[in-house]
């Protein structure tokens, strides 16, 4: 399966507590996003890199979230000190043009 | 502001019929749209897309068609069937810099449900 890959599917954590997340893009694409959905809403967008570089941030991108993508491979996306508000589905994408291809997602719920 | 929207939250279609899904868009900035399908549990799947120098793209069952002036878009799949029910989302990218690139902006989405 050459698509985009992302882990874990689901996570559970405590108020308070670090979550980090992984995204594999599809291989020879250059661009990644991460969006965050909630229910009954479309995918908003957090951030966007293109290669290693994070060429822009959402507002709604708070500074407890940070998201890097090392040499320009895979990325990862950490939450810290999460709240309630946080649970939602983390979704990745990437592209080469226009067009953007999405993982299965990251389910988190934060009790 | 909600600069996709789509104002249907829900569609209900025999099979075999036609389905029309709508979409409109508040940026003039958007140059291009697509559609995703998205099953529960899993990620927003590619359908179509149409650039807006154009007015209509066809592919197989699905065919978007975009009117600049009124700002609107609608995605037909015809014939309808079962497997085609889930949510679907449309989505606008901006022109930025001359090229747009993959900033998606996305309305609230319409849960199609294609009866047997």
């Amino acid at each position: 399966d050459t698509g985009v890959s992302q882990n874990p599917r689901h996570k559970i954590t405590k108020r308070g507590q670090n979550v980090t997340f992984r995204c594999d893009p599809i291989s020879e694409h250059n661009r990644l996003y991460w969006y965050r959905q909630t229910l009954g809403q479309g995918p908003e967008f957090l951030t966007y890199f293109q290669n290693e570089a994070q060429l822009e941030k959402s507002r709604l991108l708070s500074d407890r979230f940070s998201a890097e993508r090392p040499k320009g491979s895979f990325s990862t996306l950490e939450i810290q000190r999460t709240e309630q508000g946080d649970s939602a589905m983390y979704l990745c994408a990437s592209s080469l043009d226009r067009v953007a291809y999405f993982g299965p997602g990251t389910r988190l719920t934060v009790t | 502001d909600q600069q996709v929207k789509q104002n249907s939250p829900s569609l209900s279609v025999q099979e075999g019929r036609i389905s029309i899904l709508n979409c409109d868009y508040t940026n003039s900035m958007f140059d291009y749209f697509l559609w995703y399908k998205k099953y529960p549990a899993e990620g927003p799947t590619f359908l179509i897309s149409i650039s807006s120098i154009k007015d209509k793209n066809e592919d197989g069952r699905f065919t978007v068609f975009l009117n600049k002036s009124a700002k609107h878009l609608s995605l037909h799949i015809v014939p309808s069937q079962p497997g085609d029910s889930a949510v679907y989302f449309c989505a606008a990218l901006a022109n930025a810099g001359g090229t747009s690139y993959g900033k998606l902006t996305f309305g609230q989405g319409t849960i199609l449900t294609v009866h047997p």
